[in-house]
């Protein structure tokens, strides 16, 4: 089945420090991945869809300068989360959709990164 | 305002019973629906799709239906294992065609032996 690699697991640094989180699509290519944030008990909330060539497009309130997402191929996602602080620690998951399947067919996830900043 | 509400933030069953699990939700026009299944400190695992004209789906022990004048879906393992013990997402998919998937709360689900 399709294989989504999200490097590295976890993180913890200190604050001002930038962080930079990769998303691979192993055995597809993909056009378009996404970043979610997850907060303990709740939701999946998308930040930005990551196009492959093109910038990516934010969602709402997610400030484009503070989490830079860079899609050079169709395999790999890279989101950077500049000048970390505390209230940046959550769990950041990746999530990316074959190229040439149907925009209703499921998403494939990475396992996620935890980013605790101190 | 809209809204995708799972029904309890957590629901524990007997070994054997089945597990309904509830999605609803409000202001949204879904093409599509999803259920996901997510352990703890992992990345979601996509296991059913339903479309919008279709009533029912199964797979294995795994139920879904949807009913688009009730705005709600629910999803059942049958015969359920502690194994099965996980948070269940929905999500929805608009008609609009965008590619992002708006997710439920989730519930978590535990399966006492």
């Amino acid at each position: 089945g399709a294989v989504v690699s999200q490097h590295p697991s976890r993180v913890i640094c200190k604050s001002g420090t930038s962080v930079k989180i990769e998303c691979r699509s192993l055995d597809f290519q993909a056009t378009t991945m996404f970043w979610y944030r997850q907060f303990p008990k709740q939701s999946l909330m998308l930040m930005a869809t990551s196009n492959e060539g093109s910038k990516a497009t934010y969602e709402q309130g997610v400030e484009k300068d503070k989490f830079l997402i860079n899609h050079a191929s169709l395999t790999l996602s890279t989101l950077t989360v500049t000048s970390a602080h505390p209230e940046d620690s959550s769990f950041y998951i990746c999530s990316a959709r074959d190229g040439a399947a149907h925009s209703n067919q499921p998403q494939h996830f990475g396992d996620g990164t935890r980013l605790s900043i101190l | 305002s809209q809204k995708i509400e799972q029904n309890s933030e957590a629901l524990n069953i007997q070994e054997g019973k089945t597990a309904t699990l509830t999605c609803n939700y409000t202001n949204y026009s879904p093409a599509y629906l999803q259920w996901y299944r997510q352990d703890p400190g992992r990345g979601p695992v996509f296991l059913l799709l339903i479309r919008e004209n279709e009533k029912e789906k199964r797979k294995e022990r795994l139920k879904v239906t949807f009913d688009t004048t009730l705005k709600q879906s629910l999803f059942h393992i049958t015969a359920s294992q502690p194994a099965d013990s996980a948070t269940y997402l929905c999500a929805l998919g608009e008609r609009t065609g965008a590619n992002n998937l708006f997710f439920g709360t989730g519930t978590r689900l535990t399966v006492i032996p």
